[in-house]
C-alpha cells in the first residue's frame, strides 16, 4: 500500500474544463513535489513545495497551478487544458528535498484531454 | 542534466544477472534507483550519496563511482518479479537539479 494517496485515480476533461488533482501523505514529509508522465519515459519534473512554499517551478505553463494547503496536502489545479497534457500525473513526497532522501510516490492520476 | 543509462532494453531468463548502468557528466551529489511496473508508480529502491557507497539489499546491490560519476544496479539471481524499467535519478547540486534517466526495460521470462 502506498503511504501517498492521490485521487482520482483517472480523469477525463474537456479543454474548457476546471479540475483539480488531490495528494495527501501523512509521513511528515516536509517536501512535496509533482511530477508528469508520459509513456515510455520517465517522470517528468513540474513543481516542488519545500515547508509549505513553492521551490521550484520548472517552467510549467499557468494553465497547471499548484496549490500545498498544509504540509499533508498538494493540489494541482487544472484548467483549459491541452491534449498533449494527457499523461500519468504524479505526486511524490520526501523527507528532505530532493537529492537528498527518497521519494515516495503516489499511484498516480491518469488523465485524459478530450 | 539528464544522465545515461545503458542497456535501454534487456531481457532475461528467471535466474540470470544483470546490470544497469547510469551516468553523468557532472559531479554528482546524490544517484537514486527506482523501479516502475507497467502501470504503478515507481518505487525506491536504493540512494546512494557522495561518498562510493555501496548499497544493497536481497539480491539487489548498487555501486557509485565518484570519480567516474557513475552508478551501477546489480540484479543477481532475476525474479519475475524483478520485471519492470528501472529509472536512475541523479543529483549534482544538493537537490536542486535532480533530474530522472530515461529508464531501462528489464524482462524477465521463465
Amino acid at each position: 500500500d502506498t503511504e501517498v494517496t492521490q485521487t482520482p485515480k483517472h480523469l477525463v476533461m474537456g479543454m474548457t474544463n476546471k479540475k483539480s488533482l488531490k495528494c495527501e501523505q501523512h509521513m511528515g514529509h516536509r517536501a512535496m513535489y509533482w511530477y508528469k508522465q508520459k509513456a515510455k519515459k520517465p517522470p517528468e519534473l513540474m513543481f516542488v513545495y519545500s515547508y509549505e512554499k513553492l521551490s521550484i517551478n520548472e517552467s510549467v505553463p499557468s494553465r497547471f497551478s499548484p496549490e500545498c494547503p498544509n504540509s499533508s496536502l498538494l493540489n494541482l489545479h487544472l484548467h483549459a487544458l491541452q491534449p498533449e497534457d494527457s499523461a500519468l500525473y504524479l505526486c511524490a513526497s520526501s523527507q528532505m528535498g530532493q537529492g537528498g532522501s527518497p521519494l515516495h510516490f503516489g499511484n498516480g492520476t491518469r488523465l485524459t484531454v478530450t | 542534466q539528464q544522465p545515461v543509462q545503458s542497456p535501454q532494453a534487456v531481457i532475461l531468463r528467471e535466474g540470470e544477472d544483470a546490470v544497469i548502468n547510469c551516468s553523468s557528466s557532472k559531479a554528482l551529489y546524490s544517484v537514486h534507483w527506482y523501479r516502475q511496473k507497467h502501470g504503478e508508480a515507481p518505487v525506491f529502491l536504493m540512494i546512494l550519496l557522495k561518498g562510493g557507497e555501496q548499497k544493497g539489499h536481497d539480491k539487489i546491490s548498487a555501486s557509485f563511482n565518484e570519480k567516474k560519476q557513475q552508478s551501477s544496479l546489480y540484479l543477481t539471481a532475476s525474479q519475475l518479479s524483478y520485471s519492470g524499467t528501472y529509472f536512475c535519478g541523479t543529483d549534482y547540486n544538493y537537490g536542486q537539479n535532480f533530474v530522472f534517466g530515461p529508464g531501462t526495460r528489464l524482462s524477465v521470462l521463465p
